[in-house]
């Protein structure tokens, strides 16, 4: 069993949805999960970022954690096709300093 | 402030060559972490370092693979008689002592013929 299963995809969507994007995990140690955005051809950019469990909103983004089932999401409201890109969801056990496990994305696209 | 910067963006060698991959971190960051993405996988973790330490090489091949963060200069990432199989994206990311983000530069697309 991998330590972070994702969604595998890829979604299409057309603009103006909500999108629901997903990961389970296996490794209750993981406290820190993040969230990246990578356009083809880029280097991940870090969208959200969580500690333990709850929510955490940033504009049409909303992050959410429930370590009780080990399991995360991220929503995008109003969706716009500048969103068309591979989300991939990360996390780690220690924090600071410490390497990331991600999952292996999915890929949205938003159609106008 | 500029980001975390790759060098090359892209490689071409064959078989046999030696690959080196560069990273610069961000301004102020003394943590420096290397990433796979192969096709259709999902980014690897493979070391994490500090100036003039490893600090976790876990991720790591165990064979024709290493990694410095000298006192000077950038992160290199070392890849000695490559195989068609370490064809792939690879990006640094670095961070801030104490912080958990990471940011990650464009990446250096490998490609072994």
């Amino acid at each position: 069993q991998k330590e972070v299963e994702q969604d595998p995809g890829p979604l299409s969507v057309p603009e103006g949805a909500i999108v629901s994007l997903n990961c389970t995990y296996s490794n209750s140690a993981f406290q820190y999960f993040m969230w990246y955005r990578q356009y083809s051809r880029k280097g991940p950019e870090l969208l959200m970022y969580t500690y333990s469990s709850g929510n955490k909103e940033d504009g049409r983004f909303t992050a959410q954690v429930d370590k009780s089932s080990k399991y995360i999401s991220l929503f995008i409201r109003d969706s716009q096709p500048s969103d068309s890109a591979t989300y991939l969801c990360a996390m780690s056990a220690t924090g600071a300093n410490s390497k990331l496990t991600f999952g292996k994305g999915i890929t949205l696209s938003v159609r106008p | 402030n500029a980001g975390v910067m790759q060098n090359p963006r892209h490689l071409v060698r064959r078989r046999g060559q030696e690959a080196r991959l560069r990273c610069s971190p961000m301004k102020g960051h003394s943590h420096v972490y290397w990433y796979r993405q192969l096709p259709e996988e999902g980014l690897k973790f493979m070391v994490y370092l500090q100036k003039e330490n490893i600090i976790d090489e876990s991720g790591m091949p165990k064979e024709r693979f290493s990694a410095e963060f000298p006192k000077e200069g950038p992160s290199i990432l070392r890849i000695q008689q490559v195989v068609r199989g370490d064809s792939a994206a690879y990006f640094c990311a670095s961070s801030p002592p104490y912080l958990e983000t990471q940011y990650f530069g464009p990446g250096t697309r490998l490609l072994v013929l």
